[in-house]
């Protein structure tokens, strides 16, 4: 099945620098990516997603780039506020994007 | 908005006991997902739903069962609950296809002492 690997775990920046958060995933086949905000006490929340015949799409401070060859998709925030803190969740899945696997998350702090 | 509704914020129980996980969801969402949450592992899927009366294992079935009887309910049964069922639990759905990606609820978080 699919593995995702995420990195790092945990990722402290100053407010107003930039975040960047690197997943990996095993499955050739897999073919959408969407990537998930948890913030304390709440569920996951989709932010963004990005399918495999797209390289990049952007939403106002966050974008994803996808690398189908080396099998690696990345979430970058710009401009962070301390809003942004929260912890994040990559995925990965294939076909009818109804079973999703997801990455280990990574917890951000955004340093006001 | 469309709201999937977890009916237990914390839940206790002892072990051995049978629990049951509840979760609905207003917005008429064929699929239907729980996964749990625990640090350092991220979320994995135990069982999901394509459409009534219809299951499937996902990563981690052992210990779990489901039931959904009507398209908005989605249960979680936990048949003899252990200490290693601690955990966060997160009931999601979402459309035919995965449109618009998954809406979880807020999660239940189960101690079993």
């Amino acid at each position: 099945g699919e593995n995702v690997e995420q990195h790092p775990s945990t990722l402290s920046v100053q407010e107003g620098d930039s975040a960047v958060i690197k997943c990996t995933y095993s499955d050739s086949a897999s073919n959408y990516f969407p990537w998930y905000k948890q913030e304390l006490g709440k569920g996951p929340q989709l932010i963004i997603d990005i399918r495999s015949n797209v390289g990049e799409k952007k939403d106002q401070r966050i974008a994803v780039t996808l690398n189908k060859t080396a099998k690696h998709f990345s979430l970058h925030i710009t401009e962070t506020q301390p809003e942004d803190s929260a912890v994040y969740f990559c995925a990965a899945s294939f076909g009818g994007y109804q079973k999703v696997t997801f990455g280990t998350g990574t917890k951000l702090q955004v340093i006001p | 908005d469309v709201k999937v509704t977890q009916s237990s914020r914390y839940l206790v129980k002892r072990t051995g006991e049978k629990v049951f996980l509840e979760c609905v969801q207003d917005m008429d969402h064929e699929n239907m997902f729980w996964y749990r949450q625990d640090p350092g592992l991220g979320l994995r899927l135990i069982y999901f739903s394509y459409d009534v009366k219809m299951k499937e294992k996902g990563d981690i079935p052992e210990g779990y069962s489901v039931s959904r009887e009507k398209k908005e309910r989605f249960s979680l049964i936990l048949e003899s609950a252990s200490t290693n069922q601690t955990s966060m639990y997160l009931c999601a759905s979402t459309l035919q296809g995965g449109v618009g990606g998954y809406t979880f609820g807020s999660g239940t978080r189960l101690t079993v002492v």
